[in-house]
């Protein structure tokens, strides 16, 4: 079963919202990644919080980890059309081990 | 983008034969992953490297085979392709390996198994 699993699977919002998508694992971790997918495209890399860390911010986007809870949550606010896209959680399980994606959250931002 | 890209982008060929992806990477890092994307599945590590000759296998490696040769290549063979290898590629590069940092994708290679 996946590591990271992401809630809501789909999200639809109007321009200028703010959209939250939550992302659970399983096992201890070193550090929890967010990427973003557009449609037909590979994927790419938004965020990446550490264990130690519980928030970060990068422009638009907020990143909270819990490792109590073993969740996080990637909050974009005033969100725009351009920000439609599939949004990942990537773990990993400590130790030099791989990162394990979750199945994505399909954000769709109406103009 | 990162310097990375896939051939061919899109293929569609038939049960049983032979089949190699191409990723090739313009950045000198050091890690090279190949995955699949299914719906219901998200990203699955299919076989990663840590160096040139250098590889290992993740959680989906039945029926494929890789190799690299070389720093910017890493190939992925389907020796006998199956229906149910029918699936979206990505080939990934890091610096640093495995889950330590970001990792930078390619566009994607589409791959129908009739």
């Amino acid at each position: 079963s996946q590591q990271g699993e992401e809630d809501p699977q789909a999200l639809s919002i109007q321009e200028g919202e703010n959209a939250t998508m939550n992302c659970s694992y399983k096992t201890s971790i070193n550090n929890l990644q967010w990427y973003r997918q557009n449609s037909g495209r590979g994927l790419v890399h938004l965020i990446l919080i550490r264990s130690n860390e519980r928030e970060k911010h990068s422009g638009r986007l907020r990143v909270t980890l819990d490792t109590s809870k073993k969740s996080s949550s990637l909050l974009i606010t005033a969100s725009r059309a351009a920000d439609t896209a599939s949004y990942f959680c990537a773990t990993d399980a400590g130790g030099g081990s791989r990162l394990t994606f979750g199945e994505g959250t399909q954000l769709t931002v109406n103009p | 983008d990162a310097g990375i890209t896939q051939s061919p982008r899109h293929k569609v060929t038939e049960t049983g034969t032979p089949v190699t992806l191409r990723c090739h990477q313009t950045e000198n890092h050091r890690y090279m992953y190949w995955y699949r994307q299914d719906p219901g599945h998200g990203l699955r590590l299919i076989h990663y490297s840590y160096g040139v000759k250098d590889t290992d296998k993740g959680e989906v490696s039945d029926g494929y085979s890789v190799s690299r040769s070389k720093t910017e290549d890493f190939l992925l063979t389907l020796e006998s392709a199956t229906s149910s290898q029918t699936s979206v590629y990505f080939c990934a590069i890091s610096e640093n390996g495995l889950g330590k940092g970001e990792q930078f994708f390619g566009p994607g290679t589409r791959l129908t198994v009739l």
